[in-house]
């Protein structure tokens, strides 16, 4: 069970847009900055978002992110079949003293 | 361009201490700013953060995992290593090391090594 929450599994056609969420609380996304990963099948994780909506360089601008309150999206327009992957937020929980991640939400593209 | 590799035996006896070195290189793991961490991922399953440490040698666990976990840094190899005293079959998972940008409340993994799967099994 992890300490945030995804969806499991989200899909979209190629050239659509798909959100994934991720919910908290207070002790972590709430009052504290959350990054996004996203792992293709067979890989390491790689840093997507940071500071709730910044991209590392070399990320396209097709990627984005956006905090509210407890929760936390990450938009992916004009999808390709190469963004097929696992995506993961993540945070620092304040409660917990320690990194949490979310459950990872696996993204198909039809 | 910074790299990380993770070096260490492939299979662990119940029981017994799991040890990995990552090895750092095009960056000196002396640079201020970051934390150097593990990260582990169970077969088919999400991340969990097993703790990070400073190029002066401090240190923060995952208290889930503290009492069995000791990070160590060696800056004249620029490596850090992970030992996990105490292993079961729980602790089966593909081991990363991470570069880990830490400041207050903003922290954040950006460079990561490959992945070292780590079986424990008699």
């Amino acid at each position: 069970q992890s300490v945030l929450t995804q969806p499991p599994s989200v899909s979209a056609a190629p050239g659509q847009k798909v959100t994934i969420s991720c919910s908290g609380s207070s002790s972590n996304i709430g009052n504290n900055y959350v990054s996004w990963y996203q792992q293709l099948p067979g890989s390491a994780p790689q840093l997507l978002i940071y500071d709730n909506n910044e991209r590392p360089s070399g990320i396209p601008d097709r990627f984005s992110g956006s905090k509210s309150g407890t929760s936390a999206t990450l938009d992916i327009t004009g999808l390709q079949t190469g963004d097929e992957a696992d995506y993961y937020c993540g945070t620092w929980d304040s409660s917990l003293s320690a990194e949490v991640f979310g459950g990872g939400t696996k993204l198909t593209v039809l | 361009q910074l790299q990380l590799q993770e070096s260490g035996p492939g299979l662990v006896k119940p029981s017994e201490t799991l040890s990995l070195t990552c090895t750092v290189s095009g960056g000196s793991i002396s640079s201020g700013s970051y934390y150097w961490g593990w990260i582990r991922q169970p077969p088919g399953k999400g991340l969990e953060w097993i703790g990070s440490i400073y190029y002066s040698g401090s240190t923060y666990y995952n208290p889930s995992l503290k009492s069995r976990v000791t990070i160590s840094v060696d800056t004249s190899k620029n490596q850090f290593s992970l030992k996990l005293s105490s292993v079961t079959a729980a602790d089966t998972a593909v081991y990363y090391c991470a570069r880990h940008f830490w400041w207050e409340l903003l922290t954040y993994f950006d460079y990561w090594g490959q992945g070292t799967l780590v079986t424990v099994s008699s």
